[in-house]
């Protein structure tokens, strides 16, 4: 059982590149979520979803597009990375946005 | 949407004391308020959650507080030990019949043990 399961650790992008941060769980959970972690500003939701098909935008979509096209797997796509995505992004699951979310281990992101 | 705010940013208490974190939130439909405890390079974890339906829990050295009148909600750690030191961050959740339940984070606390 390895809950959730974030790759990569980390990633140094060229300004305007694409990417695709990946995430995905064995907990048979609904509801997913990414968030981004900066100094002094906590977690901050980006995108969430509440079950296969479906996503929703949170607090700071842009720049960041999703899809959720089975249960396990939510990946999370930035189109054209600009510095200001430098961050600290982490993907969670629980069973729902009210009950404990689990979060993985993170993907430290630089943007040149 | 929903606001939460957390105070303070930094907290240092001698090894033994207690230590108390605030947070406020803006939307009265909120209904979960989680705390989570993340450790240097590590990710959040889960330590004591509480609903709207109760003014308070405890779970060994740790207590949350919840004031729905006054939308704040404390979390109290007793006889704190080095392994207290870590960043801890409040949440406010709200729940609704559309699926549509998003977490709100506080901006965290950066509690320091000193021995």
């Amino acid at each position: 059982n390895a809950g959730v399961t974030q790759t990569p650790k980390f990633q140094v992008l060229k300004t305007g590149q694409s990417m695709t941060l990946q995430c995905a769980q064995d907990m048979n959970h609904e509801y997913m979520s990414w968030y981004r972690q900066d100094p002094g500003m906590g977690l901050r939701l980006i995108h969430y979803s509440v079950g296969a098909g479906i996503t929703d935008q949170g607090e700071v979509p842009n720049g960041y597009n999703v899809s959720r096209s089975t249960t396990e797997d939510f990946p999370l796509r930035l189109l054209s990375a600009a510095p200001s995505q430098t961050s600290v992004y982490f993907c969670a699951s629980s069973y729902s946005g009210t009950t404990e979310a689990f979060f993985g281990q993170g993907t430290r992101l630089t943007v040149v | 949407g929903e606001n939460v705010e957390q105070h303070p940013s930094t907290l240092s208490v001698q090894e033994g004391d207690s230590a108390v974190i605030k947070c406020t939130y803006s939307d009265s439909a909120s209904n979960y308020f989680p705390w989570y405890k993340q450790e240097l390079g590590k990710r959040p974890q889960l330590i004591i959650d509480i609903r709207s339906n109760v003014g308070e829990k405890k779970d060994q050295r740790i207590a949350v507080t919840l004031n729905k009148t006054a939308k704040h909600f404390s979390l109290h750690i007793t006889e704190t030990q080095p392994e207290d030191s870590a960043v801890y961050f409040c949440a406010a959740g709200t729940a609704s019949n559309f699926g549509n339940e998003k977490l709100t984070f506080g901006t965290g606390t950066r509690l320091t043990i000193i021995p």
